[in-house]
């Protein structure tokens, strides 16, 4: 079963911020916390990544919470490109195996 | 550079027919991971690879499942005697010894009849 739990949908203005949620209360202090993207009829898109410490890349920022029970994904200027299920994977580090995916959240980026 | 690549991207099987399905990974990539996607759900993981090894099976669903990676790079799904049950899209994965971010091919969608 996946360790995290997400809302299975949310919709965002285009041009706003869209915060995407991600509890894994159970994590170890080991495991990352990874975020995918699947845009319809396309493969898992890997998005970013992080520990503790907060990350951004050209594509998002991810805010993880200082007991590392939560994290949120931040995509700061959404598009209609960037509608799709996001998926939270946590994961342990050094580890060559398999991601395990819940059901995601549903992200719809209207107009 | 290239990412993965999978072929076909759609197969139509009638029951009972034999599919193989095919992966390239990212050239040097030594992991490489099928994944099952049923409709409306997230990927489940079949099987994995380290170079030619299939580490672990434990996803596969029947022994009608079967994948190989004799050489280390492509690999190939196969499944025999298809179900209508076993329609979904079928995903591919790989990633580098050094970074353990995954990265996937487009999918082959498979629809049994």
């Amino acid at each position: 079963d996946a360790k995290t739990t997400q809302p299975p949908s949310m919709d965002c203005a285009e041009g706003r911020a869209a915060n995407l949620p991600c509890n894994h209360s159970t994590i170890s202090g080991n495991e990352y916390v990874y975020w995918y993207r699947q845009i319809h009829s396309q493969g898992p898109q890997y998005i970013i990544h992080g520990l503790k410490n907060n990350e951004t890349n050209e594509m998002a920022s991810l805010i993880i919470t200082e007991d590392r029970k939560s994290s949120t994904l931040i995509l700061p200027h959404a598009t209609l490109r960037d509608t799709a299920v996001y998926y939270c994977i946590v994961r342990a580090g050094g580890s060559q195996g398999n991601l395990i995916f819940g059901k995601g959240t549903k992200l719809s980026v209207k107009p | 550079g290239a990412g993965v690549s999978q072929s076909p991207r759609y197969k139509v099987a009638k029951r009972g027919q034999d599919v193989a399905l095919r992966c390239d990974p990212i050239s040097g990539h030594v992991s490489l991971f099928w994944y099952q996607q049923a409709l409306g759900q997230g990927p489940e993981f079949l099987t994995y690879f380290q170079n030619e090894a299939q580490l672990d099976k434990s996803g596969l669903p029947s022994d009608r499942f079967f994948a190989e990676r004799p050489e280390g790079s492509v690999s190939t799904l196969k499944i025999q005697r298809t179900q209508q049950e076993d329609s979904a899209v079928y995903l591919c994965a790989s990633s580098s010894r050094r970074q353990e971010t995954q990265y996937f091919g487009p999918g082959t969608r498979l629809l049994v009849l």
